[in-house]
């Protein structure tokens, strides 16, 4: 184990749909991430998180809204989503704000109808 | 910003034989490559990494070696087990640029007994 739990590990979903994706780390990490993972393509960035307070957003729609209410705690709010944000979403963190090395969960496998 | 090429996509290798992955970045300021692993229904888990200010880092069986000059970074797998079958994923990352990884495409390796 990581010390990254991800839940749920599955969600099918339909357009109109509200759900969330719920992210927990064990390992006393200060900083976290959400990540997208497409089949072909580099995980992409989409959030950071840094003690709480969200320190980067790389021109994700508004349709997904993320969640930082304590340092062990990161939540991914979706809502009207499209099919083609079907992907893996995979949860991460970090010791510090400026330290490379992630620890992921093993991610929610999203599917949008 | 930063792109960083992966190859091969694919590689198949017998067990017991060597196998090596190779990332072209092409931020010149890039000072951490790692290289993370990721096995089926898991998230991606950091198994190397090295620092510009070294040429090469073993780790028993894995070692990779960076060419700052050319820009390339490797990944080599000796002696290769059915269970190093897995994807495997290079980043580069320039300190003071922000939290994001910039993560190649992905090799998919199977090792076949």
């Amino acid at each position: 184990e990581t010390g990254v739990t991800q839940t749920p590990r599955h969600l099918v979903m339909g357009m109109t749909n509200k759900k969330s994706l719920k992210c927990e780390q064990h390992l006393g990490h200060n900083a976290m991430y959400w990540y997208k993972q497409s089949a072909k393509k580099p995980l992409e960035l989409m959030f950071v998180y840094s003690l709480e307070e969200r320190v980067e957003n790389n021109s994700v729609p508004s349709r997904f809204s993320p969640e930082c209410p304590n340092s062990s705690h990161l939540f991914l709010h979706l809502h009207t989503l499209q099919p083609e944000d079907s992907a893996l979403y995979l949860c991460a963190s970090s010791h510090g704000t400026g330290e490379e090395k992630l620890f992921f969960g093993s991610g929610t496998q999203l599917s949008v109808l | 910003g930063e792109n960083v090429e992966q190859h091969p996509s694919t590689l198949s290798v017998q067990e017991g034989d060597s196998a090596v992955i190779k990332c072209t970045y092409s931020d010149s300021a890039s000072n951490y490559f790692p290289w993370y692993k990721q096995e089926l229904g898991k998230g991606p888990q950091l198994i190397i990494d090295i620092r510009s200010n070294v040429g090469e880092k073993k780790d028993q069986r894995i070692a990779v070696t960076l060419n700052k000059t050319a820009k390339h970074f490797s990944l080599h797998i000796t002696e290769t087990q059915p269970e190093d079958s897995a994807v495997y994923f290079c980043a580069a990352h320039r300190a003071n640029s922000g939290y994001a990884l910039n993560f190649g495409k992905g090799t998919s390796l199977l090792v076949t007994p």
